[in-house]
């Protein structure tokens, strides 16, 4: 069954950096791209980017401002997403999933990010 | 970007009665594009409906999505107790590969 292993919780400082994996199985890794959603506290759900999981092409949403790099390893089947120059706002629960056909089939469990001094 | 805007915000109903969310795009959305997931407390979101009409593995029949071009639309014909949750549509630009996500509709109790 298709499924999504993400890190564990992070506590960052604000102007810090964090880099959260998402360990796919399931699936072929290559056939499908991988989604980053976050959600902040009683907020509505955000997207952040999608990476090709076989080449590795990348689109980011402009709301980030190029504080975010997904990355992908093809051979452990995992996806990873860096964000910098955390703020406050940046606290929420990230998610992993997969991208099929415009949509989001499965997701991931979600890692919470907080940011705080 | 393309904005999508979920109304209403609140949809007060009872078991058993039939809800209507809609979902107004900003510009035309490609029907294969636009899809639908339900969030409960805690959880990730699950896809409902994806192609802005086709149920997704596993979803009752009792879902069902519609529309094209900016509007679409999400039905609960008959309303169970477990289906009071929010939902969120979804779109993806064919054009630009961007995504974008409404605000949200919570469905509660009356």
């Amino acid at each position: 069954q298709v499924q999504f292993v993400q890190s564990g919780a992070e506590v960052k400082n604000p102007g810090a950096s964090v880099k959260l994996s998402c360990k796919a199985s399931g699936y072929i890794f290559g056939a499908f791209a991988i989604q980053w959603v976050r959600q902040a506290p009683g907020q509505r759900l955000e997207w952040m980017g999608w990476i090709n999981g076989g080449n590795g092409n990348t689109k980011y949403s402009q709301n980030f401002q190029g504080r975010v790099t997904l990355q992908r390893d093809t051979s452990a089947t995992t996806a990873y997403m860096e964000l910098t120059s955390l703020i406050s706002e940046d606290t929420a629960v990230y998610y992993c999933a997969r991208g099929n056909r415009g949509s989001i089939d499965y997701w991931g469990q979600g890692t919470l990010v907080t940011v705080s001094s | 970007e393309i904005v999508l805007t979920q109304s209403p915000g609140t949809l007060s109903l009872s078991p058993g009665e039939r809800a209507t969310l809609s979902c107004r795009a900003s510009q035309t959305v490609s029907s294969t594009f636009l899809a639908w997931y339900q969030q409960k407390p805690g959880q990730a979101p699950r896809l409902l409906i994806y192609g802005a009409s086709n149920r997704a593995t596993g979803i009752p029949d009792r879902f069902s999505g519609s529309g094209s071009g900016t509007d679409f639309t999400l039905t609960i014909s008959r309303l169970e107790p477990e289906d009071f949750t929010v939902y969120y549509c979804q779109q993806h630009s064919s054009s630009t590969g961007m995504c974008s996500f409404g605000q949200g509709t919570k469905l509660e109790i009356k």
